[in-house]
């Protein structure tokens, strides 16, 4: 069966350091990934997403990036954080075509 | 562009019905979807509806399309306090069937 992975599960880091997510999955191959940002347990907010390797799209201007550079490897970065950064970092995959989104347990990042 | 809307608060007693309201935009969505968020965790896919059905059961769970309004509806029979939780509705976007777009939310508190 598939499963995802999403590490780690809190982070507290302070403005102007580096940002590191990392999410993989298991069990499927050539699957679309996604990052969601949710501020204050709210709505989710598309960041990116990858329909396959090395391929990003990016939904939203700012100061992160991802990349892919594995099948089933998707990564979160950031140069320099800034406190906006702060939020519930969610990673999650899906097959092709309408099939659902399936999610990670989530990053809680605080950025003091 | 792609909207979602859903109400933000439902306050219901244990072993009442519940029913959580959405509606959306694009009017050219195949699946539709009820996600679950229990606090500080990822989101739980608990059912979906293809867009030519009106409605769908799965035990306690009952979900109504009506595509001529853009309503989509999800109603918890016998609610337990473990329902507690936030309810995201989701669709494909317009102009992508990649992107899932989400509702804002809607949280359900479960008084014993």
């Amino acid at each position: 069966s598939q499963t995802i992975h999403q590490w780690p599960a809190t982070l507290v880091q302070p403005v102007g350091s580096p940002l590191s997510l990392e999410c993989t999955v298991e069990g499927t191959s050539n699957p679309n990934l996604y990052w969601y940002r949710q501020a204050a347990g709210r709505g989710l907010q598309l960041l990116f997403y990858s329909v396959g390797i090395g391929q990003i799209s990016s939904e939203v201007p700012q100061n992160l990036s991802a990349s892919r550079p594995q099948d089933r490897q998707f990564i979160l970065s950031s140069k320099k954080l800034l406190l906006s950064d702060s939020g519930f970092y969610l990673c999650a995959w899906r097959v092709t075509g309408h099939s659902p989104l399936h999610f990670g347990n989530g990053t809680r990042l605080t950025v003091t | 562009g792609e909207d979602v809307e859903q109400s933000l608060f439902l306050s219901v007693r244990e072993g009442d019905s519940s029913v959580i309201n959405c509606t959306y935009t694009d009017s050219s969505s195949t699946y539709l979807y009820w996600y679950k968020q229990e606090p500080g965790a990822g989101l739980q896919l608990l059912t979906y509806i293809f867009s030519n059905m009106d409605m769908k059961q799965d035990q306690r769970l009952t979900v109504l399309l009506n595509k001529k309004d853009k309503h989509l509806s999800l109603r918890i029979a016998d609610t337990q306090t473990g329902d507690s939780a936030i309810y995201f509705c989701a669709e494909f976007g317009m102009d992508s069937s990649y992107k899932l777009i989400f509702g804002s939310g809607t949280r359900l508190l479960v008084r014993p």
